[in-house]
């Protein structure tokens, strides 16, 4: 069983488009994050959520919403798509609140067009 | 909030050479934590370094952290094409944030 599993995988959409990328885990973690890394393999945080709330919120635009139905779910919604959103997008989730071992996703490489 | 630089960004070594990655901040931390992320992979712990002159060792990876906990490392010994990605260390920030070194992509050619 994939401990984090996000997808989808890839994603191709054009400038302007919504869209989801969905992410659970299995492994009864406190707390989710979002990754953003870009061409040069730089890793910056997005989002990160404990217990349903948001707990940090980088300063990313407002375009980007993150969505927690539950603990074990972290999904990240991008309204409005444009060209320098296209990345990879990664989902972590963590037993504590920051100081444990992350557990990440497969990533999401999204092309926008 | 924490920063943390890491250093080379890019580093081309022969197999069998050894290879080596720094991590420096201005402040102290309470722990550092090691990734490995392969080519089109994702992020993968290596190991967590918690106390002041801390070495922990993992077949050819030797980590350490220094006595004063602002500066941490990451020696591959003789290198083999498999320890090819790139290598992150990571804080955890006041905030409870997983703050990322900019990474050292390691090539090792055959």
């Amino acid at each position: 069983d994939t401990a984090v599993s996000q997808t989808p995988k890839y994603l191709v959409t054009q400038m302007g488009n919504d869209k989801s990328i969905k992410c659970e885990q299995n492994l009864g973690h406190d707390t989710m994050y979002w990754y953003k890394q870009d061409s040069k393999k730089f890793l910056k945080i997005m989002f990160s959520y404990n217990n349903k709330e948001l707990i940090i919120n980088e300063t990313v635009p407002n375009r980007f919403s993150p969505k927690s139905p539950d603990k074990a779910h972290l999904n990240l919604h991008i309204n409005s798509l444009e060209l320098g959103d296209s990345a990879v997008y990664f989902c972590a989730s963590t037993k504590g609140q920051g100081n444990t071992e992350a557990f990440f996703g497969q990533g999401t490489r999204l092309t926008v067009v | 909030g924490q920063q943390v630089m890491q250093i080379p960004q890019y580093q081309h070594v022969q197999e069998g050479e050894d290879f080596t990655t720094y991590c420096n901040s201005s402040t102290t931390l309470s722990n550092i934590q090691w990734y490995k992320q392969r080519p089109g992979g994702h992020p993968v712990f290596l190991i967590q370094l918690v106390k002041s002159g801390e070495v922990k060792k993992q077949k050819r990876l030797t980590f350490q952290f220094g006595e004063a906990k602002k500066n941490s490392s990451l020696h591959i010994t003789a290198t083999q094409t498999t320890d090819v990605g790139t290598y992150f260390c990571v804080i955890s920030g006041s905030a409870r944030q997983l703050t990322f070194g900019s990474g050292t992509q390691l090539t090792v050619l055959p």
